[in-house]
């Protein structure tokens, strides 16, 4: 089956930092994402890790560990207008060309003064 | 602006009714993915096609259909609309059958 965990709801503060988790329990498992979606507009893509470790995009980063099943994304100097919901996702790969992305249900932020 | 485009933006029809959503991928793209976002459900995968030919499958209702063209636009086809339909649907558009999807703006369709 195909689960994936995150928590529904964070607030933080302006200038703050904010670890927003995630686990999974997936098959055939091939990377995961992270992407930011403001209220009714689409998914912007954030970050992509396929091996354990951190990576770090600006204000961003994503830890993946693959044996646990648990992925974070980081964010640092919080702003208002990070304040939109965190998708996390993650691929079932099985090769040529298969790529089918299951989400979690998001984690909606918000940033306040 | 992400490249990928989808028309028409909101749709408004009756249950029983049928519906066709396009979705132009961006230039140089060879897959197109579809999904459903209702508010209960959060963002549910529910098709791949790769160069005009069908790699993936989610919970894809019978109802529903797709395709993809020669030129790689794509369209979803849904049909005998039930009030349980309404939702975005996005499309997305990838390189080859693994880089990072790239979202269109969406289609919201609203069946009453």
């Amino acid at each position: 089956g195909q689960n994936i965990d995150q928590p529904t709801e964070m607030t933080a503060t302006e200038g703050a930092i904010v670890q927003i988790n995630c686990t999974y329990q997936t098959s055939g498992f091939n990377g995961l994402f992270w992407y930011q979606q403001h209220a009714g507009e689409a998914p912007t893509f954030l970050s992509y890790n396929v091996l354990d470790g951190l990576e770090e995009k600006g204000r961003f980063s994503s830890f993946l560990s693959r044996s646990k099943g648990y992925s974070y994304l980081l964010l640092k100097e919080l702003q208002m207008k990070d304040s939109a919901s965190y998708l996390c996702a993650v691929r079932e790969g099985y090769g040529g060309g298969y790529n089918k992305l299951i989400f979690g249900a998001g984690t909606r932020l918000a940033v306040h003064p | 602006d992400s490249g990928v485009t989808q028309t028409p933006k909101h749709l408004i029809t009756a249950t029983g009714q049928r519906v066709t959503l396009r979705c132009s991928p961006r230039s140089g793209d060879l897959s197109v993915y579809w999904y459903q976002q209702s508010l209960d459900q959060g963002l549910q995968f529910l098709i791949q096609y790769y160069n005009g030919e069908e790699r993936a499958k989610g919970n894809i209702l019978e109802r529903f259909s797709a395709q993809q063209f020669p030129d790689l636009h794509s369209e979803l086809n849904l049909s005998s609309l039930e009030l349980g339909d309404s939702a975005l649907y996005f499309c997305a558009s990838s390189e080859r059958g693994h880089n990072e999807q790239f979202f269109g703006p969406g289609t919201r369709l609203t069946v009453l």
